[in-house]
């Protein structure tokens, strides 16, 4: 079965640090991996994608993700915090059963300090 | 591009009372929408699978008839929530999946805004 698992509920970095946000899946078959933004009281917003290809995928607002096979991983990383990237972060894999269904993460709230 | 509405943003009702929930894929058509469900600082919780011209396919513990799927057109998708009760508040968002004829054009599902719906 497939799974989504993002370590830490939370993360808070400072204004200007690296953004970490971690996301491990697991998949018997090559996954299509997605992560999405929420921002209060919204709805998602696709940051990024990976299907197949270049494995370095790079989205909006300056995050990119690396899918990392041998690690299982797809970690969502941005060089420079803003504060506007204060929102909660979904990292989801697509079902490999024909029904394009998401599995969902629980979610990290990324808080970025003045 | 691929932008999805939901109507209304927001709604207030009492107890026992049904409301609708609107979906429509604006600048695309979709084949396929999937409605969820949010509580505070949770996931999203899939609660159905919306497929054009044909009845939707309800996740294990959703009640079909509490919770009416309606895929009329290739734009649009209604939720309707019969007799809502105070339980039933929750965020409620839909994603839609680019496609026709039964067959999507892509894996990504895009998102509408969201519906908050509060039961008095």
């Amino acid at each position: 079965a497939q799974s989504v698992t993002q370590l830490g509920s939370h993360v808070s970095v400072s204004e200007g640090a690296l953004v970490l946000l971690r996301c491990n899946y697991s998949s018997s078959v090559p996954p299509y991996l997605f992560w999405y933004v929420q921002y209060p009281n919204q709805g998602l917003q696709l940051l990024l994608k990976y299907t197949t290809g270049a494995t370095l995928v790079k989205g909006i607002n300056g995050f990119e993700a690396e899918f990392k096979k041998s690690e299982t991983s797809f970690h969502l990383t941005k060089p420079s915090a803003h504060m506007s990237d204060a929102a909660e972060y979904f990292c989801a894999v697509i079902r490999m059963d024909s029904s394009y269904k998401l599995i969902f993460g629980s979610g990290t709230r990324l808080l970025v300090r003045p | 591009g691929a932008v999805v509405s939901q109507h209304p943003s927001r709604v207030i009702c009492k107890s026992g009372t049904s409301v609708k929930i609107e979906c429509r894929s604006l600048d695309f058509q979709a084949t396929t929408m999937f409605w969820y469900r949010q509580f505070p600082k949770q996931s999203l919780m899939l609660m159905a699978t919306s497929n054009e011209g044909s009845k939707a396919t309800y996740e294990q513990g959703v009640e079909k008839d509490k919770f009416l799927i309606n895929h009329a057109s290739l734009t649009l998708s209604t939720l309707t929530v019969t007799s809502a009760h105070p339980e039933d508040s929750s965020f409620y968002i839909c994603s839609a999946l680019p496609g026709a004829g039964g067959r999507p054009y892509q894996e990504t599902q895009y998102f509408g805004p969201g519906t908050r719906l509060l039961v008095l």
